[in-house]
């Protein structure tokens, strides 16, 4: 089955400056795809950006990019002139291509952002 | 507005007592899904539907029902809550489409989510 690991329960960032979330997962398919939810503390979960394994150009939404590492099985998201409102847990998440019910999440990432 | 909603937001019950969270979206999405939140374990998946009278077990389907009797709504029942099923309740929905030789889902939309506290 596959699995989503996220290695850092918790992060912080000074208001304005870069940070990166760290996603691996695991599987044996060619075709999937690959998300980011953003969770803040009002509980909503909110699509951040999402990428399709098969294309190779890295997903990006205004401040909010990734870094497709396909042959690493590795999804990192940069946030860049990261704002307070970004604050939020963060979650990774794989969805297969072939089985459309199969969709794994990570255990998150707590993002911090001090003013 | 498009949405799933989910009620209650807050749920405080006893050991036993059945529930019922309830989910309607008004999007006429096909998908629906139910989902736990849990810390450290991220969201696992509790039951889901294709479409209407179609349902089936995620991966921890265990003391929990569903029924789909309409297309927009999808309840969740826990006929007998205890302690280990307090955590937060997230519903979800997305459209199925037949493209080429495969049906595709679009990305999830989820509800506020229903915080469960069972005593």
């Amino acid at each position: 089955a596959q699995t989503v690991t996220q290695s850092q329960p918790e992060m912080s960032v000074q208001e304005a400056e870069t940070v990166t979330l760290s996603c691996t997962y695991d599987t044996s398919e060619s075709d999937y795809y690959l998300f980011w939810y953003k969770q803040p503390p009002s509980r909503q979960m909110i699509l951040v950006i999402r990428q399709e394994a098969y294309k190779q150009q890295n997903a990006t939404e205004n401040r909010f990019s990734v870094n497709f590492q396909k042959a690493a099985k590795s999804f990192s998201l940069k946030i860049s002139d990261s704002q307070l409102g970004d604050a939020a847990m963060y979650f990774c998440a794989y969805r297969s291509a072939y089985n459309n019910n199969d969709m794994r999440f990570g255990a998150g990432t707590r993002l911090t952002v001090k003013p | 507005e498009a949405q799933v909603t989910q009620n209650p937001r807050y749920l405080i019950t006893v050991t036993g007592k059945k529930l019922t969270v309830t989910c309607s979206q008004n999007m006429n999405h096909e998908y629906m899904s139910w989902y736990r939140q849990d810390p450290g374990l991220g969201l696992r998946q509790i039951y889901y539907s294709m479409n209407v009278e179609v349902t089936d077990k995620g991966d921890v389907p265990e003391g929990y029902k569903v029924s789909r009797k309409e297309k927009r709504n999808f309840p969740l029942i826990l006929e007998s809550p205890s302690p280990n099923q307090t955590s937060l309740y997230f519903c979800a929905s997305s459209f199925l489409r037949w493209q080429g030789q495969k049906f595709s889902r679009s990305p999830l939309h989820f509800g506020n989510g229903t915080r469960l506290t069972v005593t």
